[in-house]
């Protein structure tokens, strides 16, 4: 299944270090979304993305910066990361629409900051 | 926000076995969706079902929306069907908003053994 690709599919981060991860989906949707998926923890909600503006940020700390230039592409950029934000990080894609909304999920990005 | 429980949390089976997993939600929803997650953090979507039955293979479920939950019953099981298994919801509420705001509970780890 290749409607949701993520990259990089590993990363390994310093404290200090920026990076991004990027999200790209071929399904044509208008909606992306951000999870946080930490070991023995369900996943979280971070950021809901329509129609390319910010609907929700589920009081997200500043050091994870969300941007979608465009419905098809989303991106996290992170700065000054902790250690406790290794995660596993999954973009998601959904047709914003009133009846159907299934939300389809890439790979994921397995995040280690040290 | 909305409550939602998965049963039980680990179960081991043989292959050519049956189960039943459990998904309880404490509000009316618009939205409900069953995913298998893999070894390798992939989810995969099974099924999409806000109300009603549906059948994929050896894959069915069911959900009752009245009474507040849904089943997952996995038939004649397979090594390659160990993993985790999420049942995520949406209330209406989002109807009015943008996007669609899932909440997962905490999973079933299923192990198939040879």
């Amino acid at each position: 299944e290749t409607g949701v690709t993520q990259t990089p599919r590993h990363l390994v981060m310093g404290m200090t270090n920026k990076k991004s991860l990027k999200c790209e989906q071929h399904l044509g949707h208008n909606a992306m979304y951000w999870y946080k998926q930490s070991a023995k923890k369900p996943l979280e909600l971070m950021f809901v993305y329509s129609l390319e503006e910010r609907v929700e940020n589920n009081s997200v700390p500043s050091r994870f910066s969300p941007e979608c230039p465009n419905s098809s592409h989303l991106f996290l950029h992170l700065h000054t990361l902790q250690p406790e934000d290794s995660a596993l990080y999954l973009c998601a894609s959904s047709q914003d629409d009133d009846s159907y909304n299934e939300q389809f999920f890439g790979p994921g990005t397995r995040l280690t900051v040290l | 926000g909305i409550q939602v429980e998965q049963s039980p949390p680990d179960l081991i089976l043989q292959e050519g076995a049956n189960s039943t997993l459990r998904c309880n939600f404490s509000d009316s929803v618009n939205n409900l969706q069953w995913f298998h997650q893999n070894p390798w953090g992939q989810l995969i979507n099974l099924f999409y079902i806000p109300s009603g039955t549906k059948q994929n293979g050896r894959l069915s479920a069911t959900t009752v929306a009245t009474e507040r939950y849904s089943l997952l019953y996995i038939s004649s099981s397979q090594t390659t069907d160990s993993g985790v298994y999420f049942c995520a919801v949406e209330r209406p509420f989002y109807q009015e908003t943008s996007g669609s705001r899932l909440t997962f509970g905490e999973g079933t780890q299923l192990t198939v053994n040879p």
